[in-house]
């Protein structure tokens, strides 16, 4: 146990839906990253939240958008749901900004669009 | 840009063989290095890391060193046990002029047998 978590474990919902991601960090860490993984484009990065504030930005769509609030948990909006969109959301956190700290990742959740 | 490549799969070994997986990587920073493992039904979890040209991490059995002038991070262990199939990937974080980046390989899936 990572002592990352998330919910829900799994989601199923139409295209054009929006659905939301909730993920708690471990206690104590400020970072919390997302990631998709999916069959053809394997685990991609999506975002970095450290404390609130975004610190990076990686392979995310306009249609999906994510925020960290006060206590550190965070949460992974998608919308206009596609159907390419299916996959399985990763949370991650760590204890600080830097690129070496180790991730800690939650169990996932799988996310099918039909 | 960055990129992360890794040796394509499924590998099948027998207990007690050698394990190489071949990791190579471009990167325009000074990435830090990173071999994660994914376990059937469960997120990521750090096997080892290296922040630093020519650093050797290492865990469990498993060995993996920093070489910068091969732009390589291959997976090692002596000899391989039932319980280490699982799904490795091999990660690089960088920063660029747009943050932090994570990147990850397609991952390579092991079966060892008895």
């Amino acid at each position: 146990d990572s002592g990352v978590t998330q919910t829900p474990k799994h989601l199923i919902t139409a295209t054009g839906q929006r659905v939301t991601l909730r993920c708690s960090p471990r206690s104590g860490d400020l970072s919390v990253y997302w990631y998709q993984q999916s069959l053809d484009q394997g685990l991609q990065f999506l975002i970095q939240y450290y404390n609130g504030e975004e610190r990076a930005k990686g392979n995310i769509l306009e249609r999906f958008s994510a925020q960290q609030f006060p206590d550190l948990h965070s949460e992974l909006n998608l919308s206009s749901l596609e159907l390419g969109d299916s996959a399985l959301y990763f949370c991650a956190s760590s204890v600080g900004d830097s690129l070496s700290y180790e991730q800690y990742f939650g169990p996932g959740t799988r996310l099918t669009v039909t | 840009g960055n990129s992360v490549t890794q040796m394509e799969g499924p590998v099948t070994l027998s207990e007690e063989a050698f394990l190489t997986i071949n990791c190579t990587y471009t990167a325009t920073g000074y990435p830090s290095l990173f071999w994660y493992v994914q376990y059937p039904g469960e997120g990521l979890q750090l096997l080892l890391k290296a922040t630093k040209a020519d650093d050797k991490g290492s865990n469990k059995g498993f060995e993996a060193t920093y070489r910068k002038e091969t732009t390589s991070f291959h997976l090692e262990k002596g000899s391989v046990q039932v319980s280490d199939s699982a799904v490795y990937f091999c990660a690089l974080s960088d920063l660029v002029n747009t943050g932090n980046q994570f990147y990850f390989g397609t991952g390579t899936s092991l079966t060892v047998i008895p």
